[in-house]
């Protein structure tokens, strides 16, 4: 299994642009997380999909919009590209609470600057 | 915000037990506490997690206290790949999986 994949590893965007960062999962998991994390910062939740066609927010979700069209892929769009979203954004995949051990596995990350 | 508290950093010789603490005293009855290591900028790594018993595996121990609001991280024989920010979070059925800050371990030679 690849695990979680994130594409790209690198982007440089201007402001206002807008653009779309991929995460796919091979491992048929029912929940993926997408989380930012500014330098020298945690991990900031943006947002969350319990199962295909079913998201949340949540604790930094404005200024990105997410989809759920499949059980493997789980898009984070960025529509009016901002300084403030220059970040590292991760995505992650669960199986439920409950079906062994419900580990967070994570994708290697995508280095977002916005100038 | 997150459920839990740890310290911002912590210094452990080479060899020696690191014991990395967490508060999470508002914990319910169904809430895990799970741990997660981040090395450098690489994305997270699951360690270990438990509800109630204590837990080991080949990475670390995972000491819960009886009343469950506190928990500590062990690594037995910490070594200097052993640095990086550990995480301790709450999971619950809702599954809104927040983080904290962590703890920054620095394992000294």
């Amino acid at each position: 299994n690849a695990g979680v994949t994130q594409t790209p590893k690198f982007r440089i965007l201007k402001i206002g642009q807008s653009m779309t960062l991929q995460c796919t999962q091979d491992m048929n998991h029912n929940y993926m997380y997408w989380y930012r994390q500014d330098p020298g910062m945690g991990l900031k939740l943006i947002y969350y999909s319990v199962g295909a066609g079913i998201t949340d927010k949540g604790e930094v979700p404005n200024g990105y919009n997410v989809s759920r069209s499949t059980t493997e892929d789980f898009p984070l769009r960025l529509e009016l590209a901002a300084p403030s979203q220059t970040s590292v954004y991760f995505c992650a995949s669960s199986t439920p609470l409950g079906q062994a051990n419900s580990p967070l596995h994570f994708g290697n990350g995508t280095r977002l600057t916005v100038t | 915000d997150a459920k839990t508290t740890q310290p911002p950093s912590m210094d452990c010789a080479e060899g020696r037990a690191a014991n990395l603490p967490c508060n999470h005293s508002t914990i319910s009855g169904n809430e895990y506490v799970y741990w997660y290591r981040q090395i450098h900028s690489q994305g997270p790594q699951y360690i270990i997690h438990g509800l109630k018993n204590n837990e080991t595996n080949e990475m670390a121990s995972l000491i819960i206290t009886e009343d469950r609001k506190s928990s500590t991280l062990i690594l037995p024989h910490a070594t200097l790949r052993d640095t990086a920010v550990y995480y301790c979070i709450v999971r619950v059925g809702d599954d809104k999986i927040i983080f904290g800050k962590g703890t920054r371990l620095h394992i000294l030679p």
